[in-house]
């Protein structure tokens, strides 16, 4: 079983929709929690951080449910520029602290 | 907000011949880097943790001999990747830890690698 496991993907939707994405994750240890959105053969660049309470950042609302290990992102009123590969990541702790590991990324491409 | 370099950006070269890719942070001291490699259409995946005067810790399957990583200051780590092959043709990324947070790890931009 895969560590970060994500929506197989992919996902085509018109401009002003509502998408969401679900990841969950394995290692019931790990400590923080991210979304990253990497644009094609670029770097990843951290959307936002995951909390329990759940945190939204405008159009971006994030969820974090430790007892299922289920990680979640709702992008709502979509727009073109969202079209990228969303990437669910998570820290670990302890021996291992700072490690991030990937999922294997949900693409998103929305459409006029 | 933080900047993570990486050099070369895209590099080509002969089969057998070794590269190095260098990872710096720009605007603050980075005790832990990390390198990643990506191959098309899959996720990044962790090679090594590298600290800041002590050896690298490789994750399971990657050759140490291979991939040499040097972190030997604050700023700036290495990797070396030894006799490159066309399976080495990759995407490597770098991340740095601001050592002054808690958990927060910017990226370099990438280095494209294509061994011919």
């Amino acid at each position: 079983r895969k560590e970060v496991e994500q929506d197989p993907g992919p996902f085509n939707v018109p401009e002003g929709a509502t998408v969401a994405f679900n990841c969950t994750y394995s290692n019931s240890a790990s400590q923080s929690f991210f979304w990253y959105r990497q644009d094609c053969r670029k770097e990843p660049k951290l959307l936002m951080s995951v909390y329990s309470s759940g945190n939204e950042d405008g159009r971006f609302t994030a969820q974090l449910n430790r007892a299922s290990q289920y990680i979640s992102l709702l992008i709502r009123d979509s727009k073109l520029s969202d079209s990228a590969t969303y990437l669910c990541v998570v820290s670990s702790g302890g021996t291992s602290y700072g490690k991030l590991t990937f999922g294997q990324g949900t693409i998103l491409t929305v459409h006029p | 907000g933080a900047v993570v370099s990486q050099h070369p950006s895209r590099v080509i070269c002969k089969s057998g011949t070794s590269v190095k890719i260098e990872c710096r942070s720009l605007d603050f001291q980075a005790t832990t880097m990390f390198w990643y490699r990506q191959f098309p259409k899959q996720s990044l995946m962790l090679m090594a943790t590298s600290n800041e005067g002590s050896k690298a810790t490789y994750e399971q399957g990657v050759e140490k001999d291979k991939f040499l990583i040097n972190h030997a200051s604050l700023t700036l780590s290495t990797l070396t990747v030894t006799s490159a092959h066309p399976e080495d043709s990759s995407f490597y990324i770098c991340s740095a830890r601001d050592a002054g947070s808690t958990d927060t790890q910017y990226f370099g931009p990438g280095t494209r690698l294509t061994v011919l």
